[in-house]
């Protein structure tokens, strides 16, 4: 298994433009999450979600959107990108029966919005 | 509301002493407790998890934690620094009463000297 993988692992991005962060997981996992961690702060979750078709947002969904069209992929989503938005993005994934927080997070995707 | 105080932001051992990272929990439920590790430009791993069980937990690369409840803590201990232990390590509290859905601390960096 590849396990949690994110694309792409670093960014430039110009303010509002806008683009679409990747995450695939291969394990059939239902949970997957989308966190921010910014310098000497721990992950902030923007997006959750529980299954394909169903998504709901987390502690700062401001500025993104996300769907879930498949058990594999949960693209984050910047439309006018900001320089608040200048972060690494982890995406992660938890089992089925999955409220046990053991979560497999990807290797991140550095943001630098100018 | 459930959340997580870690007390030091940066921690410095020498090779061969101990490991002590602490951490300071709060929430309304019975909590399930988690340490995960952060080694630089990496994602996260979890380390250990504590889920009403046993209170002193046992992770990996020979790091354990207590759950005491009276104190509401949660500390992270090691008997002996590795070099490869110099990462940053977050407290994580699961949020029941949101599909599980984590609260972290906001890390605390361990450096080992040689």
């Amino acid at each position: 298994n590849a396990g949690v993988t994110q694309t792409p692992k670093f960014r430039i991005l110009k303010i509002g433009q806008s683009m679409t962060l990747q995450c695939t997981q291969d394990m059939n996992h239902n949970y997957m999450y989308w966190y921010r961690q910014d310098p000497g702060m721990g992950l902030k979750l923007i997006y959750y979600s529980v299954g394909a078709g169903i998504t709901d947002k987390g502690e700062v969904p401001n500025g993104y959107n996300v769907s879930r069209s498949t058990t594999e992929d949960f693209p984050l989503r910047l439309e006018l990108a900001a320089p608040s938005q200048t972060s690494v993005y982890f995406c992660a994934s938890t089992p089925p029966g999955g409220r046990t927080g053991t979560q497999y997070f990807g290797p991140g995707t550095r943001l630098l919005v100018l | 509301a459930q959340s997580v105080t870690q007390l030091d932001s940066h921690v410095s051992v020498s090779e061969g002493t101990p490991v002590l990272l602490r951490c300071n929990y709060s929430s309304s439920y019975s909590p399930s407790l988690f340490w995960y590790v952060q080694h630089p430009n990496k994602g996260l791993q979890l380390l250990l998890k504590y889920t009403s069980a046993a209170t002193l937990v046992k992770g990996i690369n020979g790091f354990e934690a207590e759950f005491k409840k009276s104190e509401t803590s949660f500390h992270l201990t090691k008997p002996s620094a590795h070099m490869s232990d110099a990462a940053e390590y977050f407290c994580v509290v699961s949020d029941r009463g949101s599909q599980g859905n984590l609260i972290f601390g906001k890390g605390t960096k361990l450096s080992v000297k040689p």
